[in-house]
């Protein structure tokens, strides 16, 4: 079984220009997650997506990210302008919803955003 | 709010020892998960293991186990019998167990150095 798919790896650009990142899911998880890890520091949650649906955005500076997930199935984020502080792994993850029993998240090999 | 403090930053331990990693949360719910995840360098995130709140018994998984403590919100992790590819950020995690979201906060993570 194929894992979360990300791309690209490794992204520099100056503050003030706007980049994106995709993820593909593992095939048939309906959720999709987008996670923004700061050198130093844990994970922190920016969307949740169940199927094309936003459950979770709270924690998402909703100014310059914004995220998609048309058709249920891939998904993109995007960061414009971004800053300097938004240099961080921005990692994809996804899980099944499967009734009744744990759902475990599977992770992305995560994109590493450097904005100087 | 739920928060997952790890208050090491960094640990060794020589090959073939046993080591001990420590987590401690807060949290008002009575029902929820607690993870253990791997980050190799520059590789993905991957799920150690898991314990239920509501089991009393700890978690095991071959070399790796837990030593839960709900009413003190301890969660530590100990590696027996260490290994070189044990060599990664371990960080401790928390999920609610009935939330609509399945929502991980991160603790800022451990630092594990196996040395041979």
């Amino acid at each position: 079984e194929a894992g979360v798919a990300q791309s690209p790896r490794y992204k520099i650009i100056e503050k003030r220009q706007s980049v994106a990142f995709w993820c593909n899911p593992i095939s048939g998880h309906a959720t999709l997650y987008w996670y923004q890890q700061i050198l130093g520091q844990g994970p922190k949650l920016l969307i949740q997506f169940q199927n094309n649906g936003v459950v979770d955005d709270s924690q998402l500076p909703k100014d310059r990210f914004s995220a998609e997930r048309l058709k249920g199935v891939d998904s993109t984020l995007k960061i414009q302008p971004a800053k300097l502080e938004d240099s961080a792994v921005y990692l994809c993850a996804s899980s099944p919803r499967l009734a009744g029993t744990f759902n475990e998240q599977f992770f992305g090999p995560g994109t590493r955003l450097t904005v100087l | 709010a739920q928060t997952v403090t790890q208050s090491q930053p960094e640990m060794s331990v020589q090959e073939a020892e046993t080591v001990t990693l420590s987590c401690t949360y807060d949290t008002s719910e009575n029902n929820y998960y607690l993870f253990w995840y791997k980050q190799p360098p520059s590789r993905q995130m991957i799920l150690v293991i898991r314990q239920e709140a509501y089991k009393q018994q700890n978690a095991t998984e071959n070399r790796f186990s837990v030593n839960f403590q709900k009413a003190a919100k301890s969660f530590s992790l100990k590696i027996s019998d260490s290994q070189l590819g044990d060599t990664a950020m371990y960080f401790c995690a928390f999920m609610r167990y009935s939330s609509n979201t399945g929502k991980l906060i991160f603790g800022q993570g451990t630092t594990l150095q196996v040395k041979p």
